[in-house]
């Protein structure tokens, strides 16, 4: 079974510009989660989609959205780039249901120069 | 707000028994998970408690206290590969899915 794919893996951008990240969960999982990861703040929740439908969403400016298609493969985009968004955006996928698991992709790090 | 505390570095040596302690204040719990995330590689799944008690998986054991918002990751027998950053996080809301809230990460260092 493949895992969390998550595409591309390294991307540098310059300050004003926007990007996009892609993930494709596990097949037949239909939640997938999106994590900023940073060194001094560690992992921290973006938004979550579950049946192509934001279910949650965490403290992050408007810049940072996303979307899920009906295959559940999810998209984020972040625009308006700022040096501060250099990160490790990892994604995360799992069955939706009540205390199950998220399973990680490899994520994409994104530099900001 | 959440609060996730974990310490941000451990050193032990290889052969020994390590135990990572994660304390959680947090709105609601539904769960504690424990990952291990080697440097520029994605968390992987290591343990969940949802219940008062010990989980035991191989070299690998996890504790709860719902009462004291405490757990702890047991790992026996040190391996040079469990040098990694161990990742605490708690499922917030009182049911339902949501997403995981995470600590900062113990960054552990195995020593020969």
């Amino acid at each position: 079974k493949a895992g969390v794919t998550q595409t591309p893996r390294y991307l540098i951008k310059t300050r004003g510009q926007q990007v996009t990240l892609s993930c494709s969960p596990i097949s037949g999982h239909r939640s997938v989660s999106w994590y900023q990861q940073t060194p001094g703040q560690g992992l921290q929740f973006l938004f979550e989609y579950f049946s192509e439908t934001q279910r949650n969403k965490g403290n992050f400016p408007g810049r940072f959205s996303g979307r899920q298609f009906s295959n559940s493969r999810s998209e984020m985009n972040v625009s308006t780039l700022e040096l501060g968004d250099s990160a490790l955006y990892l994604c995360a996928s799992s069955l939706g249901d009540r205390n199950t698991e998220a399973f990680f992709g490899q994520g994409t790090r994104l530099t900001v120069v | 707000g959440q609060n996730i505390d974990q310490p941000t570095e451990m050193t032990a040596t290889e052969g020994a028994i390590v135990q990572i302690n994660c304390t959680y204040q947090t709105s609601g719990f539904n769960g504690l998970f424990w990952y291990q995330q080697h440097a520029g590689e994605a968390p992987t799944f290591l343990s969940y408690n949802v219940l008062d008690g010990l989980e035991e998986k191989g070299r690998f054991s996890s504790f709860l206290s719902r009462s004291k918002g405490y757990s702890y990751l047991l790992l026996k027998e040190l391996q040079m590969k469990d040098s990694a950053s161990y990742l605490c996080a708690v499922r917030v809301a009182p049911s339902g899915n949501t997403p995981l809230v995470f600590g900062k990460g113990t960054r552990l260092s195995v020593i020969a």
